[in-house]
């Protein structure tokens, strides 16, 4: 069974500095990554995700991820943050022969101060 | 949007009552799920549905059932709804791709037991 560990659970970070959300997971097999983000009393909404193909990347609002095999990480990046991405932020995983159950990590507050 | 449409999206109810949260969804897909998220835990799978009344059970189904008569719609009820049912509940639709499989969610069903 396939389990995800999200390091941080609050990153601070002043604006239009660069942040990292780490993700790191574990799986006997070959996995499926995304980033959720959900802003307060919001629902969960696809930030990126991670198929196959290039592991890089790059999701919406600035967002980018590599996903690295040998480190089992699926890592999320943005080079200068805004207020407007206060929010929380969760990384997970899918078993690719086993598609459609998703596991979650216990979530990271991005908390983006002036 | 992936279609998804969940009722109430607010409720307080009292220890011991039955409820009931309403999954909708407008376009056909075949895999439905609830999730409950709770500080700490992120989201956590209650039970999912492979196609109308197929269920299984997820990592925390005790309390729970759920049944799923009509394709676009997924019940998930409390028999008797206890305080450690407070949650936020999501439901959610898995979407396949060529790649793979991509999982949506709704807005969330904010429950309260008093």
């Amino acid at each position: 069974a396939q389990s995800v560990t999200q390091l941080d659970s609050q990153v601070p970070v002043f604006e239009e500095a660069p942040v990292e959300l780490r993700c790191n997971y574990s799986s006997s097999v070959s996995v499926y990554l995304f980033w959720y983000v959900q802003y307060p009393n919001q629902g969960l909404q696809l930030l990126l995700k991670y198929l196959s193909g290039s592991t890089l990347v790059k999701g919406i609002n600035g967002f980018e991820a590599e996903f690295n095999k040998s480190q089992t990480s699926f890592h999320l990046r943005k080079p200068s943050v805004h207020i407007s991405d206060t929010a929380e932020y969760f990384c997970a995983v899918s078993e690719a022969d086993a598609g459609n159950m998703l596991t979650f990590g216990g979530g990271t507050r991005l908390m983006v101060k002036p | 949007d992936a279609g998804i449409t969940q009722s109430p999206r607010h409720k307080v109810t009292e220890t011991g009552t039955p409820v009931t949260l309403r999954c909708h969804q407008t376009e056909n897909h075949r895999y439905m799920y609830w999730y409950r998220q709770d500080p700490g835990h992120g989201l956590r799978l209650i039970h999912y549905s492979y196609g109308v009344k197929d269920t299984d059970k997820g990592e925390v189904s005790d309390g729970y059932s759920v049944s799923r008569s009509k394709t676009e719609d997924f019940l998930l009820t409390l028999e008797s709804a206890t305080s450690s049912q407070t949650s936020v509940y999501f439901c959610a639709i898995s979407e396949m791709g060529p790649s793979g499989n991509t999982i949506y969610f709704g807005e969330g069903s904010w429950l309260t037991v008093v």
